[in-house]
């Protein structure tokens, strides 16, 4: 299988503060990455896609200035939150496709919880 | 709505008992996937279907498509304690657009 790494899995940080998220995928190239939030006992809401060497494509609602997202390669995608607040707190995810598997088939990775205080 | 419909919102069951949940969606699709989450953490792959299949089994699981329909089940059979957890449909359309499903919240009763 193609396996999706997020680093951290876990981060706590201040209220003002950025944080950086990042995504892998460890086996494979990723032809586009996407990021997700999800909020307590709510499904996963589609946040941005973002493509290898282009800028990422944002949902409706969702502040490109406030979610930074690089792709930088076929397998590094980065979230930043800036300027967290504490609304900002949430289970973020990220997801890649691969470069040889079919359209639409999607890798997870395991998530990473933000609590900003 | 970006979701995609699940239903129902929850289930509680006992152990030994099978479960149903059901995934609806609107448009053309390539493929379709089942999730699972524990509360707090990532999400765990179950099966995906393609969209010229009708039916997928993985152990105790089984899932079926209607693309007629646009709908999709997933049916947990003898399940177990373990089993408690939510889970979510996605479906991917040939565009590379994946939507979830507003998820269902199953509870298995030991």
């Amino acid at each position: 299988g193609a396996v999706v790494s997020q680093h951290p899995s876990r981060v706590i940080c201040k209220s003002g503060t950025s944080v950086k998220i990042e995504c892998r995928s460890l086996d494979f190239q990723a032809t586009t990455m996407f990021w997700y939030r999800q909020f307590p006992k709510k499904s996963l809401m589609l946040m941005a896609t973002s493509n290898e060497g282009s800028k990422a494509t944002y949902e409706q609602g969702v502040e490109k200035d406030k979610f930074l997202i690089n792709h930088a390669s076929l397998t590094l995608s980065t979230l930043t939150v800036t300027s967290a607040h504490p609304e900002d707190s949430s289970f973020y995810i990220c997801s890649a496709t691969a470069r040889d598997r079919g359209p639409g088939e999607q890798y997870f990775g395991p998530g990473t919880r933000l609590t900003v205080t | 709505s970006q979701q995609g419909e699940e239903d129902p919102q929850a289930l509680s069951i006992q152990e030994g008992e099978n479960a149903t949940m059901n995934c609806s969606y609107k448009t053309s699709i390539n493929n379709l996937q089942w999730y699972r989450q524990n509360s707090g953490r990532g999400l765990v792959h179950l099966i995906l279907i393609r969209s010229n299949e009708r039916e997928k089994h993985s152990g105790r699981l089984r899932v079926t498509l209607d693309t007629s329909k646009k709908s999709s089940s997933l049916l947990i059979t003898a399940s177990r304690a373990a089993d408690t957890a939510s889970y979510f449909c996605v479906y991917n359309t040939n565009a590379g657009k994946s939507t979830f499903g507003d998820g269902t919240t199953l509870t298995v009763k030991p």
